[in-house]
């Protein structure tokens, strides 16, 4: 069954600190991995997308990493922001039914704190 | 802002009516998307259009339909609605199927039936 895991499920930080989200992934054929910044009502809004051949991707403070031999995915984030709270969503994207389909993760609440 | 807008940004209805969602993909993207996320849920796909055509569909009620018209644009009619259709109602879109292209998501409807 194509599945996508994130951890933790929810997590506290000061601001400033740095901090690392999870993502597993059981989707096969894989296409590409995304991460995607939620705000609070808010539509997601697309962080970093990575192919099986790249292993790392920033953006800013965002930097993703990708194991394609261990079908796992990391964000780190460094120097927390306040503005940083929020949730971030893993999806995957495989090949299924003969189309490329987006498998979401349940997302990581993040709150960063003064 | 994602260029992806929706209307109503904010919908009160009353069970067992029906309602109409629409959308309007950036300019230039061919295939949308829709999600519903109730509270404190991650995003659930429902159905997926590429160029008028329906492409892939998820966890999409019987009781509720799609379409996307000639220019492009999408609605989503939800009808006989119940309390637990009370959600976050998001449309993308992207260039074309989700492959490693990006998709772009709008700011949402927010559904609330009484």
């Amino acid at each position: 069954k194509n599945q996508v895991e994130q951890s933790p499920q929810s997590l506290i930080i000061l601001e400033g600190k740095n901090c690392t989200l999870q993502c597993n992934y059981t989707v096969s054929p894989f296409s590409n991995l995304r991460w995607y910044k939620q705000d609070t009502g808010r539509g997601p809004v697309s962080l970093t997308i990575m192919t099986f051949s790249e292993n790392t991707k920033s953006n800013g403070r965002y930097t993703a990493t990708l194991d394609a031999d261990t079908k796992q995915s990391s964000l780190h984030i460094t120097a927390s922001q306040l503005s940083d709270s929020a949730s971030y969503i893993c999806v995957v994207s495989g090949r299924v039914g003969g189309y490329n389909k987006l498998i979401f993760g349940a997302g990581t609440r993040l709150a960063v704190h003064p | 802002d994602s260029g992806v807008t929706q209307t109503p940004k904010h919908l009160i209805t009353a069970t067992g009516q029906r309602v109409t969602l629409r959308c309007s993909p950036r300019s230039g993207d061919l295939s949308v998307y829709w999600y519903q996320q109730s509270l404190d849920q991650g995003l659930q796909f429902l159905i997926q259009y590429y160029n008028g055509e329906e492409r892939a569909k998820g966890n999409i009620l019987e009781r509720f339909s799609a379409q996307q018209f000639p220019d492009l644009h999408s609605e989503l009619n939800l009808s006989s609605l119940e309390l637990g259709d009370s959600a976050l109602y998001f449309c993308a879109s992207s260039v074309a199927p989700a492959g490693t292209y990006e998709q772009y998501f709008g700011p949402g409807t927010r559904l609330t039936v009484t």
